[in-house]
């Protein structure tokens, strides 16, 4: 069955860091979620992603935050100065543009911000 | 704004017994509802969708209803297993234009052997 993929599973970093989280969605979905989730606490939305450009952001996805299609299987976020308040599990989600729009979610990166 | 309650937030039943998870929100214009699991330290998994249209969903021993009007939804899953131990969230959809998922804070399940 097809499936979302995430890597790295775990990424430790300095503050002030830039990461690169990478997921590939599923091949023929054409919309594209991250959301995240900080220890403890419910999971949220962040950024989604249509037709090679963001559709729709939170308020959390400030300008640290970008989010990158660079092929036609990558789906990436980017943030560009890590802060310890970062430090979450973070999740790519994907759906097709038909049907239920059922999401579904990768198994995460867990971000790691010293 | 859309906000998701899950009641209680952990729950422990001994091995056979029925489980019943509850899911309110408070604004009803929804497009769907989502059931996700989630072990621990892990993704979500998706358990069933239900459109707002539908009263309920089922899927093997899970049963998922909806009333959208009260703003609740209830995940039945029958004769439990130490294997459904897990967490397990909703989430909803908006009807207004917009894809993102708001979720509740999930209820942590024990099935005892």
């Amino acid at each position: 069955e097809p499936e979302v993929t995430q890597t790295p599973s775990h990424q430790v970093t300095q503050m002030g860091q830039e990461v690169i989280l990478r997921c590939v969605p599923i091949s023929n979905h054409l919309y594209f979620y991250w959301y995240r989730q900080i220890l403890g606490q419910k999971v949220e939305f962040l950024v989604s992603f249509y037709n090679n450009e963001i559709s729709e952001k939170s308020e959390i996805f400030d300008d640290q935050f970008s989010v990158e299609r660079p092929d036609g299987s990558n789906f990436t976020l980017k943030i560009r100065s890590t802060k310890l308040e970062d430090s979450a599990m973070y999740f790519c989600a994907s759906r097709t543009t038909f049907g239920g729009y059922e999401q579904y979610f990768g198994p995460g990166t867990r971000l790691t911000v010293t | 704004k859309q906000e998701v309650t899950q009641i209680p937030a952990a729950l422990s039943v001994p091995e056979g017994e029925n489980l019943v998870l509850n899911c309110s929100f408070t604004d009803s214009a929804i497009y769907n509802l989502q059931w996700f699991r989630q072990d621990p330290g892990k993704g979500l998994t998706s358990l069933l969708l239900i459109q707002s249209s539908q009263r309920e969903q089922t899927s093997g021993r899970l049963n998922a209803s909806l009333d959208k009007s009260s703003g609740r939804s209830t995940l039945y899953i029958a004769a439990s297993q130490p294997g459904d131990s897990a967490t397990y969230l909703c989430a909803v959809r908006p009807l207004a234009a917009g894809n993102k998922l708001t979720f509740g804070g999930g209820t942590r399940v024990l099935v005892k052997p």
